[in-house]
């Protein structure tokens, strides 16, 4: 059983552009999480989806930011107009419901440098 | 408002030496899960344990070993004979109920930086 994967593990892109990344979670995960690190804090929620379904979103993402999870399996989490600001580390996790209790585990991150 | 905090930023220890890293924790809910995570230089989260909000029996596992006090609201983590490869960030995390379903976001602490010496 492969775990979370993400893609790319570094970006660096001029500020202005609009960047791309992607998350295969666990296979038969159908909980799906964004989160955001920045140098020297721990991560913090941007969004989440149940399936296919977008159901929370943080003030932190902004109207820049959006995410899909079309077919309830990978997801990619896209910013426009990106800012230096935006320099972090994303990172992904997944879980799985068992007995009414969830682990969420997490991918290796991609780290966004934005110049 | 959930809030998660690691007072400690930075441990060193010599390696064969017990440490243990605090998290203390705010929250109003009755029902909520407390985690530890380990992150090694290569930026990966690596899950280490979950403990429920009724569960108050510490663990162990190996060398590391938990200790829940809901009195005090802290979630301490144990590294008996620590060795160089435990150097990492490890993280305290609170899972609280978000407003649209039962799925639960995480809160983090900063982080603890533990640095083992050879």
């Amino acid at each position: 059983d492969t775990g979370v994967s993400q893609n790319p593990r570094h970006k660096i892109t001029k500020r202005g552009q609009n960047v791309t990344f992607r998350c295969d979670p666990i296979s038969e995960h159908n909980r799906l999480y964004w989160y955001r690190q920045t140098l020297g804090q721990g991560p913090e929620f941007l969004t989440y989806f149940q399936n296919e379904a977008q159901l929370e979103k943080s003030r932190l993402l902004s109207d820049r930011f959006s995410a899909e999870r079309p077919k309830g399996s990978f997801s990619t989490l896209e910013i426009q107009r990106t800012e230096q600001g935006d320099s972090a580390m994303y990172l992904c996790a997944s879980s799985l419901i068992l007995r009414g209790q969830e682990t969420q585990y997490f991918g290796p991150g991609t780290r966004l440098l934005v110049l | 408002a959930q809030k998660v905090t690691q007072a400690q930023t930075e441990i060193s220890v010599v390696e064969k030496e017990d440490v243990t890293l605090d998290c203390v924790y705010e929250t109003r809910d009755t029902t909520y899960y407390l985690f530890w995570y380990k992150q090694p230089p290569s930026g990966e989260l690596v899950f280490l344990i979950r403990r429920n909000s009724f569960d108050e029996q510490n663990e162990i596992s190996g060398r590391y070993s938990w200790n829940f006090q809901k009195s005090t609201s802290s979630f301490n983590f144990t590294i008996t004979a620590s060795q160089v490869v435990d150097s990492a960030v490890y993280f305290c995390a609170l899972s609280e109920v978000i407003s649209s379903g039962s799925a639960r976001q995480l809160t983090f602490g900063s982080g603890t930086q533990l640095t083992v010496l050879p």
